[in-house]
C-alpha cells in the first residue's frame, strides 16, 4: 500500500484566497483524522471522520475551516478565506477500527504558507 | 481530560551514547500509549505502542519503552544512539472509544553529536 497520500506537499497562497488540502487514506481504514502542526501549539486534532461521517469537529479553529469526506478514499480540508495565522503543516492520518492499540498512519503533510 | 507532558524540549547526545526521552501522561483509565518519530519535512512514524501486557515494549529501530503505571510514565529508551536517530519524538495517549483520538505531547527534539 502507498500509505496515506496528501496533496499538495507545499502550498503558498495570499491572504484571502481559498485553500484546499487533499488526503487519500489507506484503503480499508475506517477513521480519518486531520491535524495541524505549529511551533506554538504543537500537533492539534482538527476533525475526524468515521466511515466518511464527521464525528468531532471541535478542534476546527473557525468557520473559515471546513472538511469533507465524500467517499472512503478521499477527504478535503478547505480554508476560506485564508489568513497568515493559518500557516502550518497539515497532516492527515487514518486507522482501522477495532480494539487495542491500533495505530494511526500519517501522511507526509502539506506545508501551507499564507502571505 | 487526557494530557501528555514531555518535559525535555531538546536533548543532545553523542553518537553511541544511551538515550532516554521522558513522557508523563494523565488519563483516567488504562491508557493507550504511543511514541512517534518525525524526521525533518516528514510525517510521523510509529516507533512503538502499548495497551496491555508486558510493560516493556520493543519497537522499531532498536527503541524500547517502559510503561510505569505508578509513575504515569512511558519513557522511550535506546541503548546506543545513531546519527540517523536525530529527529523529533512525540509521545501520545489514545482516548476512549473506538476512535482512539490521540493527544500528543509537545515533542522532544533530539540532536546527535558525531
Amino acid at each position: 500500500d502507498a500509505g496515506v497520500i496528501q496533496s499538495p506537499r507545499h502550498e503558498v497562497t495570499e491572504m484571502g484566497q481559498e485553500v484546499t488540502l487533499r488526503c487519500k487514506p489507506i484503503s480499508g481504514h475506517d477513521y480519518l483524522f486531520w491535524y495541524r502542526q505549529t511551533m506554538m501549539r504543537g500537533l492539534e486534532l482538527l476533525i475526524y471522520f468515521n466511515n466518511n461521517v464527521p464525528i468531532d469537529d471541535s478542534g476546527m479553529p473557525e468557520d473559515r475551516f471546513s472538511a469533507k469526506m465524500p467517499n472512503a478514499s478521499f477527504s478535503t480540508l478547505k480554508i476560506q478565506p485564508s489568513e497568515p495565522r493559518d500557516s502550518a503543516v497539515y497532516f492527515c492520518a487514518s486507522r482501522v477500527a477495532g480494539q487495542g492499540a491500533t495505530e494511526q498512519f500519517f501522511g507526509p503533510g502539506t506545508r501551507l504558507t499564507v502571505l | 481530560a487526557q494530557s501528555v507532558t514531555q518535559p525535555d524540549i531538546h536533548i543532545t547526545v553523542s553518537e553511541g551514547a544511551s538515550l532516554e526521552l521522558r513522557c508523563n501522561y494523565s488519563y483516567g483509565a488504562t491508557p493507550y500509549l504511543f511514541w512517534y518519530v518525525q524526521s525533518p519535512g516528514q510525517g510521523l512514524q510509529l516507533l512503538l505502542k502499548y495497551f496491555s501486557g508486558d510493560t516493556l515494549v520493543q519497537g522499531i529501530k532498536g527503541f524500547e519503552a517502559e510503561f510505569k503505571r505508578s509513575q504515569s510514565s512511558f519513557n522511550l529508551r535506546k541503548p546506543s544512539v545513531h546519527w540517523s536517530d536525530a529527529a523529533e519524538y512525540f509521545c501520545a495517549v489514545g482516548g476512549p472509544g473506538s476512535a482512539r483520538q490521540l493527544t500528543f505531547g509537545s515533542g522532544t527534539q533530539l540532536t546527535v553529536l558525531p
